[in-house]
């Protein structure tokens, strides 16, 4: 299993501010996951993180609007920039330990953006 | 390109009778098969996996599910459920030999005593 924490648990944000959400996994993954749940929807992959490349986004996600850091093999952030209401949902974090293997998520991050 | 179909948004369920989350899925080529389950404001956590095999996987909490490749359905079923299993599951598929997770849009499971 792998144990990940996601900080901050919550947030209110005022638009046209940033947010910088943090993951820390308890062990090295190769690849860390962002993924978005917006209210009343699923979930949707934003970006794969790779660490000592740069991210890789999924369509409709830029980096502009999603930087993400990834400096070692257990930590990454994601940042929403220049928020709006738009960008109230819940972000998580995602590893994996072997492809074809499940998924761990974080208990995400509740954004509401006002 | 892969989609997931989740039909039921909204299952109520009395306690201890049998429930069924249906789901569906589209893909040209092999894939992987997930359900989770989502309790309120948690995370989520793996309920079961189809990766290859017998069709019929048994998960945590009593769940179990079936992979059926002609209709390209995955239901998940327990025969006798509780309170606690109030919660959102949702079922995803990856392909194999990639890590990238589709998720269905999710079935809220109410349970009434």
């Amino acid at each position: 299993s792998a144990v990940i924490s996601q900080k901050p648990s919550r947030d209110i944000c005022q638009r046209g501010t940033s947010l910088t959400i943090q993951c820390q996994v308890d062990s090295q993954v190769t690849m860390m996951f962002w993924y978005r749940q917006q209210p009343g929807q699923s979930l949707t992959l934003i970006a794969t993180a790779n660490q000592g490349s740069e991210a890789t986004y999924e369509s409709g996600f830029v980096i502009d609007k999603f930087p993400i850091s990834r400096p070692n093999l257990t930590f990454s952030t994601l940042t929403v920039s220049n928020m709006s209401p738009e960008d109230s949902s819940i972000y998580l974090c995602s590893v994996y330990r072997a492809v074809g293997t499940e998924a761990f998520f974080g208990q995400g991050t509740r954004l509401t953006v006002v | 390109a892969q989609s997931v179909t989740q039909l039921d948004s909204q299952v109520p369920v009395f306690e201890e009778a049998p429930v069924e989350l249906r789901c569906n899925y589209s893909s040209s080529v092999s894939v992987y098969l997930f359900w989770y389950v989502q309790y309120p404001n948690q995370g989520l956590q793996l309920l079961l996996k189809y990766l290859s095999g017998s069709t019929l996987v048994k998960g945590i909490n009593g769940f179990e599910a079936e992979f059926n490749k002609s209709q390209t359905s995955f239901h998940l079923r327990k025969p006798s459920v509780h309170i606690s299993d109030t919660a959102e599951y949702f079922c995803a598929v990856s392909l194999t030999g990639a890590n990238n997770l589709f998720f269905g849009t999710g079935t809220r499971l109410t349970v009434i005593p």
